[in-house]
C-alpha cells in the first residue's frame, strides 16, 4: 500500500525567509512524487514532480524539492517567500508498479505573514 | 497547456433533484479521468476513476448508483449526484491525466460546489 504523511498542519513564515514544507512518503516500489497547491475555493494547481533523475526538482513559482530516497521524503522548499504563496499544499505519491491512483497526503497549510 | 474546467463552479438544488457537473480537459485528450471529493479543511478523497468508453472504477463506500460517471469521449467526463440529500454537498474536483504522460500527472479542474438545501 502507499501512503503519504505532511506533519504539519500549519507552517508559518515570515514574508522574504525560506520555507519548508515537510512530506514523507511510503510505497513498495519506487514513487512518483507530486507537488500541488490549492487556493480557496479553487482546484488543484501542480507545482512539480518527481518522476527519476535528478534528486533536486524545480518548479512552478520558484519552488523546488528534493527527493531523498533513504528517508523516504520530498519535501517542498522556496528560498523566499512571498505573502501570495499562501496556500493549501499537498504532497501525492504514486507507485511506479500497477495502475495505482494518485494518494494525497492531508495538506499543509502556509501562512506567509508581511 | 494543461487545462481542465468544471462547469458548473457552484451549484444550489433541492433535496432530491439530480445534478450533473461536468469536466473537461480544454489542450489534451485524456483517457483517464479522476472524481473527487473535499471537504472543509480536508484532504481530496478519490471518489472514482473514470475511462474512456467503459465503466467507471469506484472506491470503496462510494455508491455508484448515486454518483453516475460517464466518459463519453477523451476530453469530457460527467458526474451526476442522483437523488442528491445534504450530506451530498461539499466540493466536488475532476482531474485529467494526458493520454501521453505515463507518469500520471493530473490536471484538475476548479472544482464544484455543491449545496443540497
Amino acid at each position: 500500500a502507499q501512503s503519504v504523511a505532511q506533519p504539519e498542519d500549519q507552517v508559518n513564515v515570515a514574508e522574504g525567509n525560506p520555507l519548508t514544507v515537510k512530506c514523507t512518503y511510503s510505497v513498495s516500489g519506487n514513487p512518483y512524487l507530486f507537488w500541488y497547491v490549492q487556493y480557496p475555493n479553487r482546484g488543484l494547481q501542480f507545482l512539480l514532480k518527481y518522476i527519476t533523475g535528478d534528486n533536486l526538482v524545480k518548479g512552478s513559482y520558484g519552488f523546488e524539492a528534493e527527493f531523498n530516497k533513504s528517508q523516504t521524503s520530498f519535501h517542498l522548499k522556496k528560498p523566499s517567500a512571498l505573502v501570495s504563496d499562501s496556500a493549501l499544499y499537498f504532497c501525492a505519491v504514486r507507485d511506479t508498479r500497477g495502475n495505482t491512483p494518485l494518494v494525497f497526503g492531508k495538506g499543509t497549510r502556509l501562512s506567509v505573514i508581511a | 497547456g494543461a487545462v481542465v474546467s468544471q462547469h458548473p463552479s457552484w451549484v444550489i438544488c433541492k433535496s432530491g433533484t439530480s445534478v450533473k457537473i461536468e469536466c473537461r480537459s480544454l489542450d489534451f485528450q485524456a483517457t483517464t479521468m479522476f472524481w473527487y471529493r473535499q471537504f472543509p479543511k480536508q484532504s481530496l478523497m478519490l471518489m472514482a476513476t473514470s475511462n474512456e468508453g467503459s465503466k467507471a472504477t469506484y472506491e470503496q463506500g462510494v455508491e455508484k448508483d448515486k454518483f453516475l460517471i460517464n466518459h463519453a469521449s477523451l476530453t469530457l467526463s460527467t458526474l451526476t449526484v442522483t437523488s442528491a440529500h445534504p450530506e451530498d454537498s461539499s466540493f466536488y474536483i475532476c482531474s485529467a491525466r494526458p493520454s501521453h504522460d505515463a507518469t500520471d500527472t493530473q490536471y484538475f479542474g476548479p472544482g464544484t460546489r455543491l449545496t443540497v438545501l
